[in-house]
Protein backbone atom coordinates (compact mmCIF):
# COMPACT_ATOMS: atom_id res chain seq x y z
CA UNK A 1 0.00 0.00 0.00
CA UNK A 2 1.57 3.58 -1.02
CA UNK A 3 1.17 6.54 0.93
CA UNK A 4 -1.54 9.09 0.06
CA UNK A 5 -0.24 11.92 -1.85
CA UNK A 6 0.37 15.55 -0.03
CA UNK A 7 2.36 18.55 -1.50
CA UNK A 8 5.68 18.61 -0.09
CA UNK A 9 4.83 22.29 0.60
CA UNK A 10 2.39 25.02 0.94
CA UNK A 11 2.40 28.34 2.07
CA UNK A 12 0.40 31.52 2.31
CA UNK A 13 0.43 34.86 3.84
CA UNK A 14 -1.22 36.13 6.94
CA UNK A 15 -4.68 36.50 6.59
CA UNK A 16 -4.91 34.31 3.37
CA UNK A 17 -6.53 31.01 2.70
CA UNK A 18 -4.37 27.76 1.87
CA UNK A 19 -5.87 24.55 0.95
CA UNK A 20 -3.42 21.10 1.12
CA UNK A 21 -4.82 18.48 -1.06
CA UNK A 22 -4.67 14.56 -0.34
CA UNK A 23 -4.63 12.32 -2.89
CA UNK A 24 -6.12 8.61 -2.84
CA UNK A 25 -7.71 5.91 -4.28
CA UNK A 26 -10.88 4.29 -4.67
CA UNK A 27 -9.53 1.93 -1.86
CA UNK A 28 -9.07 4.17 0.81
CA UNK A 29 -9.83 8.12 0.47
CA UNK A 30 -12.40 7.32 -2.47
CA UNK A 31 -14.36 4.19 -0.50
CA UNK A 32 -14.60 6.33 3.21
CA UNK A 33 -15.82 9.33 5.02
CA UNK A 34 -12.88 8.68 7.26
CA UNK A 35 -9.78 10.96 6.22
CA UNK A 36 -8.66 12.66 8.99
CA UNK A 37 -5.94 15.83 9.33
CA UNK A 38 -2.85 16.22 11.87
CA UNK A 39 -1.41 19.23 12.84
CA UNK A 40 2.52 18.69 14.00
CA UNK A 41 5.05 20.93 15.38
CA UNK A 42 8.52 20.00 15.14
CA UNK A 43 9.46 17.96 18.00
CA UNK A 44 5.84 16.98 19.09
CA UNK A 45 3.45 14.63 18.82
CA UNK A 46 0.79 15.03 15.72
CA UNK A 47 -2.39 16.95 16.98
CA UNK A 48 -5.80 15.58 15.56
CA UNK A 49 -7.51 18.81 13.67
CA UNK A 50 -9.90 17.27 11.22
CA UNK A 51 -11.72 13.82 11.19
CA UNK A 52 -14.22 12.09 9.07
CA UNK A 53 -13.38 14.80 6.39
CA UNK A 54 -14.66 17.58 8.06
CA UNK A 55 -15.28 17.68 11.65
CA UNK A 56 -13.47 19.37 14.36
CA UNK A 57 -12.59 18.21 17.26
CA UNK A 58 -13.76 20.57 20.40
CA UNK A 59 -11.12 23.21 20.50
CA UNK A 60 -9.23 23.31 17.01
CA UNK A 61 -10.58 26.76 15.49
CA UNK A 62 -13.14 27.07 12.58
CA UNK A 63 -10.31 28.66 10.45
CA UNK A 64 -9.66 24.75 9.89
CA UNK A 65 -12.20 22.88 7.82
CA UNK A 66 -12.38 19.94 5.55
CA UNK A 67 -14.03 18.38 2.22
CA UNK A 68 -13.52 15.45 -0.28
CA UNK A 69 -14.27 14.88 -3.44
CA UNK A 70 -14.02 11.61 -5.07
CA UNK A 71 -10.70 10.14 -4.32
CA UNK A 72 -9.04 13.54 -3.18
CA UNK A 73 -9.15 15.15 0.29
CA UNK A 74 -8.32 18.86 0.85
CA UNK A 75 -7.64 21.02 4.53
CA UNK A 76 -8.12 24.51 3.85
CA UNK A 77 -6.89 27.07 6.50
CA UNK A 78 -8.49 30.29 6.36
CA UNK A 79 -7.31 33.70 7.68
CA UNK A 80 -3.95 32.42 8.00
CA UNK A 81 -1.73 33.02 11.67
CA UNK A 82 2.28 32.79 12.11
CA UNK A 83 1.11 30.29 14.61
CA UNK A 84 -0.73 27.73 11.62
CA UNK A 85 3.25 27.02 10.33
CA UNK A 86 3.20 23.34 10.78
CA UNK A 87 3.52 20.23 9.83
CA UNK A 88 0.21 18.79 8.09
CA UNK A 89 -0.39 15.13 7.32
CA UNK A 90 -3.91 13.46 6.23
CA UNK A 91 -4.78 10.05 7.23
CA UNK A 92 -7.29 7.50 5.36
CA UNK A 93 -8.81 4.37 6.70
CA UNK A 94 -8.10 1.92 4.21
CA UNK A 95 -10.23 -1.04 4.96
CA UNK A 96 -9.65 -4.42 7.01
CA UNK A 97 -9.04 -2.00 9.91
CA UNK A 98 -6.00 -0.48 8.55
CA UNK A 99 -4.83 3.14 8.68
CA UNK A 100 -3.05 5.26 5.61
CA UNK A 101 -0.96 8.32 6.34
CA UNK A 102 0.01 11.13 3.48
CA UNK A 103 3.21 12.10 3.21
CA UNK A 104 2.98 15.04 5.01
CA UNK A 105 2.87 18.96 3.74
CA UNK A 106 4.99 22.15 5.05
CA UNK A 107 3.02 25.37 5.93
CA UNK A 108 4.96 28.01 5.62
CA UNK A 109 3.48 31.57 6.80
CA UNK A 110 5.18 34.09 4.60
CA UNK B 1 -6.84 15.30 31.18
CA UNK B 2 -5.72 11.92 29.18
CA UNK B 3 -2.32 11.06 29.20
CA UNK B 4 -0.47 8.82 27.23
CA UNK B 5 3.69 8.61 28.13
CA UNK B 6 5.61 6.17 26.22
CA UNK B 7 8.94 4.41 26.95
CA UNK B 8 11.42 1.88 26.31
CA UNK B 9 13.13 3.19 23.26
CA UNK B 10 16.80 3.07 22.99
CA UNK B 11 19.50 2.01 20.61
CA UNK B 12 19.60 -1.37 19.89
CA UNK B 13 21.77 -3.46 17.15
CA UNK B 14 20.45 -4.64 13.77
CA UNK B 15 18.44 -8.33 14.54
CA UNK B 16 17.69 -7.45 18.18
CA UNK B 17 14.49 -6.80 20.22
CA UNK B 18 12.99 -3.85 21.99
CA UNK B 19 9.53 -3.72 24.28
CA UNK B 20 8.02 -0.49 24.54
CA UNK B 21 5.02 1.13 26.91
CA UNK B 22 2.73 3.41 26.99
CA UNK B 23 0.74 4.30 30.17
CA UNK B 24 -1.72 6.01 29.92
CA UNK B 25 -4.28 7.76 32.31
CA UNK B 26 -7.29 10.26 32.60
CA UNK B 27 -9.59 7.90 30.57
CA UNK B 28 -11.54 4.22 30.82
CA UNK B 29 -8.87 2.48 29.15
CA UNK B 30 -10.80 -0.36 28.49
CA UNK B 31 -13.17 1.52 26.07
CA UNK B 32 -10.58 2.47 23.41
CA UNK B 33 -8.79 1.02 20.79
CA UNK B 34 -5.11 1.59 21.08
CA UNK B 35 -2.59 2.16 18.05
CA UNK B 36 1.06 2.53 17.30
CA UNK B 37 2.62 4.97 14.81
CA UNK B 38 6.01 5.46 13.75
CA UNK B 39 7.63 8.44 12.48
CA UNK B 40 11.08 7.73 10.95
CA UNK B 41 14.07 10.80 10.62
CA UNK B 42 12.85 13.88 8.71
CA UNK B 43 10.09 11.42 7.13
CA UNK B 44 6.70 11.01 7.52
CA UNK B 45 3.92 8.77 9.56
CA UNK B 46 3.40 5.35 9.49
CA UNK B 47 0.75 3.36 10.80
CA UNK B 48 2.16 0.26 12.72
CA UNK B 49 -0.57 -2.23 14.32
CA UNK B 50 -4.10 -1.63 16.55
CA UNK B 51 -5.38 -3.85 19.40
CA UNK B 52 -8.90 -4.34 20.35
CA UNK B 53 -10.58 -2.68 23.43
CA UNK B 54 -10.35 -6.39 25.18
CA UNK B 55 -6.84 -7.63 23.80
CA UNK B 56 -8.51 -10.54 21.45
CA UNK B 57 -8.04 -8.67 18.26
CA UNK B 58 -4.73 -6.44 16.43
CA UNK B 59 -4.25 -6.02 13.15
CA UNK B 60 -1.01 -5.12 11.90
CA UNK B 61 0.53 -3.27 8.96
CA UNK B 62 2.76 -5.44 6.64
CA UNK B 63 6.53 -4.27 6.97
CA UNK B 64 5.75 -5.59 10.47
CA UNK B 65 3.40 -7.99 10.42
CA UNK B 66 5.52 -11.12 12.25
CA UNK B 67 8.18 -8.84 13.61
CA UNK B 68 6.15 -6.81 15.90
CA UNK B 69 3.38 -7.76 18.48
CA UNK B 70 0.95 -5.42 20.06
CA UNK B 71 -0.33 -6.22 23.15
CA UNK B 72 -2.22 -4.39 26.29
CA UNK B 73 -2.34 -4.74 29.93
CA UNK B 74 -5.82 -3.17 31.06
CA UNK B 75 -5.21 -3.40 34.79
CA UNK B 76 -2.59 -1.27 33.95
CA UNK B 77 -4.33 0.66 31.62
CA UNK B 78 -0.81 0.21 29.69
CA UNK B 79 -0.09 -0.45 25.80
CA UNK B 80 2.81 -2.25 24.36
CA UNK B 81 5.44 -2.84 21.70
CA UNK B 82 7.05 -5.78 21.05
CA UNK B 83 9.46 -5.44 18.67
CA UNK B 84 11.69 -8.10 17.27
CA UNK B 85 14.38 -8.93 14.36
CA UNK B 86 15.02 -4.82 13.98
CA UNK B 87 16.29 -3.46 11.02
CA UNK B 88 17.65 0.04 10.35
CA UNK B 89 14.76 1.18 8.48
CA UNK B 90 12.63 0.38 11.82
CA UNK B 91 14.63 3.67 13.17
CA UNK B 92 11.97 6.28 14.18
CA UNK B 93 9.91 8.11 17.00
CA UNK B 94 7.44 5.38 18.24
CA UNK B 95 3.92 6.61 19.38
CA UNK B 96 0.85 5.69 20.89
CA UNK B 97 -2.21 6.89 20.38
CA UNK B 98 -5.95 6.59 21.04
CA UNK B 99 -8.25 6.10 18.75
CA UNK B 100 -12.14 7.43 18.47
CA UNK B 101 -14.90 5.58 20.26
CA UNK B 102 -16.73 4.89 16.71
CA UNK B 103 -14.35 5.80 14.39
CA UNK B 104 -12.13 3.64 11.98
CA UNK B 105 -8.83 4.43 13.11
CA UNK B 106 -9.37 8.29 13.94
CA UNK B 107 -6.14 8.52 16.09
CA UNK B 108 -7.33 11.15 18.86
CA UNK B 109 -5.36 11.59 20.93
CA UNK B 110 -1.27 10.40 20.81
CA UNK B 111 2.05 10.68 23.54
CA UNK B 112 5.17 12.35 22.66
CA UNK B 113 6.61 9.62 21.35
CA UNK B 114 9.76 7.48 22.17
CA UNK B 115 12.84 7.23 19.94
CA UNK B 116 14.00 3.91 18.89
CA UNK B 117 17.66 3.69 16.78
CA UNK B 118 18.49 0.57 15.45
CA UNK B 119 22.49 0.71 14.34
CA UNK B 120 25.34 -1.03 15.08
Amino acid sequence: QSALTQPPSASGSPGQSVTISCSGTSSDVGAYNSVSWFQQYPGKAPKLIIFEVNKRPSGVPDRFSGSKSGNTASLTVSGLQAEDEADYYCSSYAGTNHLMFGGGTTLTVL
Amino acid sequence: EVQLVESGGDLVQPGGSLRLSCVTSGFSFTSYWMSWVRQSPGKGLEWLANIKTDGTSANYVDSVKGRFTISRDNAKTSLYLQMSSLRADDTAVYFCARERIGGRVDLEFWGQGTPVTVSS
